[in-house]
């Protein structure tokens, strides 16, 4: 089983909400990843968590805020997010020792910000 | 630092051809190589990779794809495309950081399939 699930499906928020997406795995992966993807463009790193600890931040701004509360579960707080933040965002998640590992992505929520 | 080029933005092949999607790489070692596609709206799936051996790297979905370090290439391929192959096509070197697993992403190649 390489599934990763991603709820919300679908996000719109005004730029005063408070929001969080929710991804999850079960497979037993320490390295959980997430991603922004504009339309038509590739995805861009946002953060990663080895082992439940933030390990790259890609120099996002804080109005995203990641948390790993388990080795299952990533999370990404919105707050006073702008309109140029609407997006795909997509939840990856990998094993972590001996090497580059594949990432296994979830199908994204999609994000607009009104 | 690393970097993948796709130098096909769109590709439009009748349902039935062949189709080739290429990509290079730019990385000193032996790369870490990937092939992902999306349909729209959706994330990510993983066709194949290349991590070492045999160069000619069998996928799902009827893909393969052959590794040439002579011409830093990993081009993906198949036979006889079906309508439902129309998606859009990433290729991505990984590297492994301080920080942990990293990705490198083409720009990627939007395929159209004509019926």
């Amino acid at each position: 089983d390489t599934e990763v699930t991603q709820t919300p499906k679908h996000l719109v928020m005004g730029m005063t909400n408070k929001k969080s997406l929710k991804c999850e795995q079960h497979m037993g992966h320490r390295a959980m990843y997430w991603y922004k993807q504009k339309a038509k463009k590739p995805p861009e790193l946002m953060f990663v968590y080895s082992y439940e600890k933030l390990s790259i931040n890609e120099s996002v701004p804080s109005r995203f805020s990641p948390e790993c509360p388990n080795s299952s579960l990533l999370n990404l707080h919105l707050h006073a997010l702008q309109p140029e933040d609407s997006a795909l965002y997509l939840c990856a998640s990998s094993q972590l020792a001996g090497g580059v590992k594949t990432q296994y992505f979830g199908p994204g929520t999609r994000l607009l910000v009104l | 630092a690393q970097s993948v080029t796709q130098p096909d933005i769109h590709i439009t092949v009748s349902e039935g051809a062949s189709l080739e999607l290429r990509c290079n790489y730019s990385y000193g070692a032996t790369p870490y190589l990937f092939w992902y596609v999306q349909s729209p709206g959706q994330g990510l799936q993983l066709l194949l990779k290349y991590f070492s051996g045999d160069t000619l790297v069998q996928g799902i979905k009827g893909f393969e794809a052959e590794f040439k370090r002579s011409q830093s290439s990993f081009n993906l391929r198949k036979p006889s495309v079906h309508w439902s192959d129309a998606a859009e096509y990433f290729c991505a070197v990984g590297e492994l950081t301080g920080g942990g697993n990293k990705l490198t992403f083409g720009t990627g190649t939007q395929l159209k399939v004509e019926l």
